[in-house]
């Protein structure tokens, strides 16, 4: 039962072209979304998040926007450069008797060609 | 001065051994968690600690056993290891009431 889906294993993108990640989730519960980089051989490292009372978060070359209706996020990088090709998982959390528990997608591994 | 550090790093062992990876944090968070990640790359959590104390227990064997000495510590122990438990282990953790983890930087444990 995969709460958090992300769809697209890998993703390609030349540099200095926009790079769009795509999550969906399916439990209403969730209110806190994150989006979370990872290098090989290295842990996740947070990028940036988003709650559920906001639509857009920006910061910097990464925006991160929220449709709950749909019960869709996208991160958009702006411009890709090299350094950003790496696996890319999004997260989402909901507050469970003062835990915070982050369920992860399967991650999607971005390229950026040259 | 790493934030969340792993020992060790890799770690390779026969079915049936026990062993243990030790994860510190240097960050004064009050959370910690341990999560697996599988062949299909999926992060699952499997518990939480929050000041010493076990918060998030998931539906782990009991062949697996968190201590936590101290709210800076948090290692996993494995009891006669399976060749399912190979896998890449990370250790997390969190300050009070953020949501935002960090992470460290993995074991790959390898059980032949």
């Amino acid at each position: 039962d995969q709460q958090v889906k992300q769809n697209s294993p890998s993703l390609s993108v030349q540099e200095g072209r926009i790079s769009i990640l795509n999550c969906d989730y399916t439990n209403s519960m969730f209110d806190y979304f994150l989006w979370y980089k990872k290098y090989p051989a290295e842990g996740p490292t947070f990028l940036i998040s988003i709650s559920s009372i906001k639509d857009k978060n920006e910061d910097g070359r990464f925006t991160v926007f929220l449709n709950k209706s749909a019960k869709h996020l996208s991160l958009h990088i702006v411009p890709s450069q090299p350094g950003d090709s790496a696996v890319y998982f999004c997260a989402a959390s909901a507050e469970y008797s003062s835990a915070s528990k982050i369920i992860f997608g399967s991650g999607t591994r971005l390229s950026i060609r040259p | 001065d790493t934030a969340v550090s792993q020992t060790p790093k890799y770690l390779v062992t026969q079915m049936g051994n026990d062993k243990s990876i030790k994860c510190e944090q240097n960050l004064g968070h009050d959370t910690m968690y341990w999560y697996k990640q599988d062949s299909k790359k999926f992060l699952k959590i499997m518990f939480s600690y929050n000041n010493k104390e076990l918060i998030i227990n998931e539906t782990v064997p009991n062949r697996f056993s968190p201590k936590s000495p101290d709210k800076a510590h948090l290692n996993l122990h494995i009891n006669s290891l399976e060749l399912g438990d190979s896998a890449v282990y990370f250790c997390a953790s969190r300050q009070g009431n953020t949501d935002t983890q960090y992470f460290g930087p993995g074991t790959r444990l390898t059980v032949l």
